[in-house]
């Protein structure tokens, strides 16, 4: 069964450095998402992307984070210089054309120190 | 705006016990509402969904009524097991994009930590 599959599974990092996730969608869908979780919070929807750009974003997405599918399989989330308040799960989800169905890989637990 | 209340957990259940798990909205129109499970080690997978009003989504023994005079979309099951123990989310989307769109987006509850224990 096709599965969206996302790298890594856990990142640490300092204050102010640059983190990649990486995110794999199924292969022939077509509208792809990152969302997160603080730990004890809810899962909030930072960003969506179709046709090599963004079409909406949240409040949370701002400068700091950017979206990138640079190879047509791989969907990227930078997060450009990373704050405490980063630290989260990051889910990627994909979509077909008609379908309401978002498919979500695993998540990537990134921890700010 | 869009926002989804579910109820707080852990929830801890022996097996073949009832279980249900709250969930109430607050949307304008008639939003398609969801039940997302995370099984540990696992990403989010949709378990059971109702796109109207009065519809009930079933999957794999559980079930939620979309009840629109309450705003509700409580998840139920009347015999839960061992693997049922995970992370269940309630969510909605916007009424008019279930289909596609790029618009398409979640509105998620916190999520209800279920452990059953056998």
């Amino acid at each position: 069964e096709p599965e969206v599959t996302q790298t890594p599974s856990h990142q640490v990092t300092q204050m102010g450095q640059e983190v990649i996730l990486r995110c794999v969608p199924i292969s022939n869908h077509l509208y792809f998402y990152w969302y997160r979780q603080i730990l004890g919070q809810k899962v909030e929807f930072l960003v969506s992307f179709y046709n090599n750009e963004i079409s909406e974003k949240s409040e949370i997405f701002d400068d700091q984070f950017s979206v990138e599918r640079p190879d047509g399989s791989n969907f990227t989330l930078k997060i450009r210089s990373t704050k405490l308040e980063d630290s989260a799960m990051y889910f990627c989800a994909s979509k077909g054309a008609n379908t309401g169905e978002l498919f979500f890989g695993e998540g990537s637990r990134l921890t700010v120190l | 705006g869009n926002s989804v209340t579910q109820m707080e957990g852990p929830v801890t259940l022996s097996e073949e016990a009832f279980l249900t798990i709250n969930c109430t909205y607050t949307a304008t129109g008639y939003p398609s509402l969801f039940w997302y499970v995370q099984y540990p080690g696992e990403g989010l997978q949709l378990l059971l969904k109702a796109t109207k009003a009065d519809d009930k989504g079933s999957n794999k023994g559980f079930e939620a009524t979309y009840r629109k005079e309450t705003t509700s979309f409580h998840l139920e099951k009347g015999s839960v097991q061992v693997s049922d123990s995970a992370v269940y989310f309630c969510a909605l989307s916007p009424p008019g994009v279930v289909g596609g769109g790029s618009n398409y987006k979640l509105t998620f509850g916190k999520g209800t930590l279920l452990t059953v224990n056998p």
